[in-house]
């Protein structure tokens, strides 16, 4: 059973556009939130982060909304670049006990030029 | 540079040759974690190490063993290979336990193919 959904295997988008990246998630024990960018033959990296007691997070392009009664976020990119085209992985964890991170199975998103 | 490296990034072996996969870090993370990609189900957490000669399971440790003898390294051990294991392999690492402040820094990945 997975705790963490992406339920959009990929999107596409025009340059210039908003990308909208959702992920549900079903253990009301999570209090912090990741998401991760992976380009093709390289590692995941650390994207942005929202931790439970807040609902917003921006960092330049990139926003994560919380909405912890909905066990639901998103990512939104804006405005999307072609070199935002990737796989992005929403991950989320429990900052007490068992320090497991739980990931979503990814979103890979093609932003056309 | 800070960097986690593995090795190899390709292996190609048969069932039950015993196999090792090497991760290394130069951060001084306290913090090490084994992961697998397999198509549609994302990243599972196969073991993590707390610290020197702490580890402990992950969600799918079956048929895996791991080491933390030193704080830079944390290998994965496959004692008998099966065509289940074929997957990309990834290592990461953090400074403590994973939170907002303290993400994990993934290494490149090892993709693993048992025949």
């Amino acid at each position: 059973d997975q705790q963490v959904k992406q339920n959009s295997p990929s999107l596409s988008v025009q340059e210039g556009r908003i990308s909208i990246l959702n992920c549900d998630y079903t253990n009301s024990m999570f209090d912090y939130f990741l998401w991760y960018k992976k380009y093709p033959a390289e590692g995941p990296t650390f994207l942005i982060s929202i931790s439970s007691i807040k609902d917003k997070n921006e960092d330049g392009r990139f926003t994560v909304f919380l909405n912890k009664s909905a066990k639901h976020l998103s990512l939104h990119i804006v405005p999307s670049q072609p070199g935002d085209s990737a796989v992005y992985f929403c991950a989320a964890s429990v900052s007490t006990g068992g320090f497991k991170t739980i990931f979503g199975a990814g979103t890979r998103l093609f932003v056309k030029a | 540079e800070a960097q986690v490296t593995q090795n190899p990034r390709y292996l190609i072996t048969v069932t039950g040759k015993k196999l090792t996969v090497t991760c290394s870090q130069n951060m001084n993370h306290e913090y090490m974690s084994w992961y697998r990609q397999d198509p549609g189900l994302g990243l599972r957490q196969i073991y993590y190490s707390m610290n020197v000669e702490v580890t402990d399971k992950g969600d799918v440790p079956e048929g895996y063993k791991v080491s933390r003898k030193e704080k830079r390294n944390f290998p994965l051990i496959l004692e008998s290979p099966s065509p289940n294991q074929t997957s990309l392999y990834f290592c990461a690492s953090s400074f403590r336990a994973p939170t907002p402040y303290s993400p994990l820094h993934f290494g490149n990945g090892t993709r693993l193919t048992v025949t």
